[in-house]
C-alpha cells in the first residue's frame, strides 16, 4: 500500500478563497481523521470518520472548515472562505480502530498558505 | 487547555549520549501512550507506545516510561544518532469516557550534535 496520501502538498491562496484539501485513506482502514498543525497549538484533531460517516466535528474551528468522506477511499477538507489564520499542515490518518493500539498511519501533509 | 503538555520546544543533544524527551497529561482517563516522530515536509510515524498497566516499554535503542502517579512519561533515546534529529510528539487516548482518537502534545525539536 502507498501509505495515506493528500494533495496538494501545498497551497498558497488569496484570503477569501475556497481551498480544498484531499486525502486517500489506506485501503480497508475504517478510520479517517483531519489533523491540523500550528506552532501555538501543535496537533489538534479537527473531525473523524468512521466507515464514512462523520462522528465527531467538535474541533472544526468555524463553520468555514467543512469535511466529507463520499466514499472509502477518499476524503475532502475544506475551508470556504479561507483566513490567513488558517495557515497550518494539515494532515489526514487513517486506522483499523479508533483505540490507537498500532498508532495511526498519517499522510505527508498539506501546507497551506493563506495570503 | 492542553491535555498533553511537552514544555521543551527543543533539546540539544551530543551523539553518542542520551536523549530524555518529557511529556505530561492531565487528563487521568488516558490509558494508552505514544511516541510520533516526525521530520521536516513528513507526517507524524509512530515510534513505540506503553500502556498505564505498564511503567516501561523498550524498542532497540527506544524507552518509554511511564510515571501514572505523576501523570508524566518520557522518551530515552540511548545512543543517540544524526538521524534521531526530528520532532516528536507525545500523544495520548483513552479506552473509555475519555477524547476519541489520539491527543496530542505541541511537540519537541530533538537536535542531535555531531
Amino acid at each position: 500500500d502507498a501509505g495515506v496520501i493528500q494533495s496538494p502538498r501545498h497551497e498558497v491562496t488569496e484570503m477569501g478563497q475556497e481551498v480544498t484539501l484531499r486525502c486517500k485513506p489506506i485501503s480497508g482502514h475504517d478510520y479517517l481523521f483531519w489533523y491540523r498543525q500550528t506552532m501555538m497549538r501543535g496537533l489538534e484533531l479537527l473531525i473523524y470518520f468512521n466507515n464514512n460517516v462523520p462522528i465527531d466535528d467538535s474541533g472544526m474551528p468555524e463553520d468555514r472548515f467543512s469535511a466529507k468522506m463520499p466514499n472509502a477511499s477518499f476524503s475532502t477538507l475544506k475551508i470556504q472562505p479561507s483566513e490567513p489564520r488558517d495557515s497550518a499542515v494539515y494532515f489526514c490518518a487513517s486506522s483499523l480502530f479508533l483505540f490507537p493500539i498500532y498508532g495511526y498511519t498519517f499522510g505527508s501533509g498539506t501546507r497551506l498558505t493563506v495570503v | 487547555d492542553q491535555q498533553v503538555k511537552q514544555n521543551s520546544p527543543s533539546l540539544s543533544v551530543q551523539e553518542g549520549r542520551i536523549s530524555i524527551l518529557n511529556c505530561d497529561y492531565t487528563n487521568s482517563m488516558f490509558d494508552y501512550f505514544l511516541w510520533y516522530k516526525k521530520y521536516p515536509a513528513e507526517g507524524p510515524t509512530f515510534l513505540i507506545s506503553i500502556s498505564s498497566i505498564k511503567d516501561k516499554n523498550e524498542d532497540g535503542r527506544f524507552t518509554v516510561f511511564l510515571n501514572k502517579s505523576a501523570k508524566h512519561l518520557s522518551l530515552h533515546i540511548v545512543p543517540s544518532q544524526p538521524g534521531d534529529s526530528a520532532v516528536y510528539f507525545c500523544a495520548a487516548s483513552a479506552r473509555e469516557g475519555g477524547a476519541d482518537g489520539l491527543t496530542f502534545g505541541k511537540g519537541t525539536h530533538l537536535i542531535i550534535q555531531p
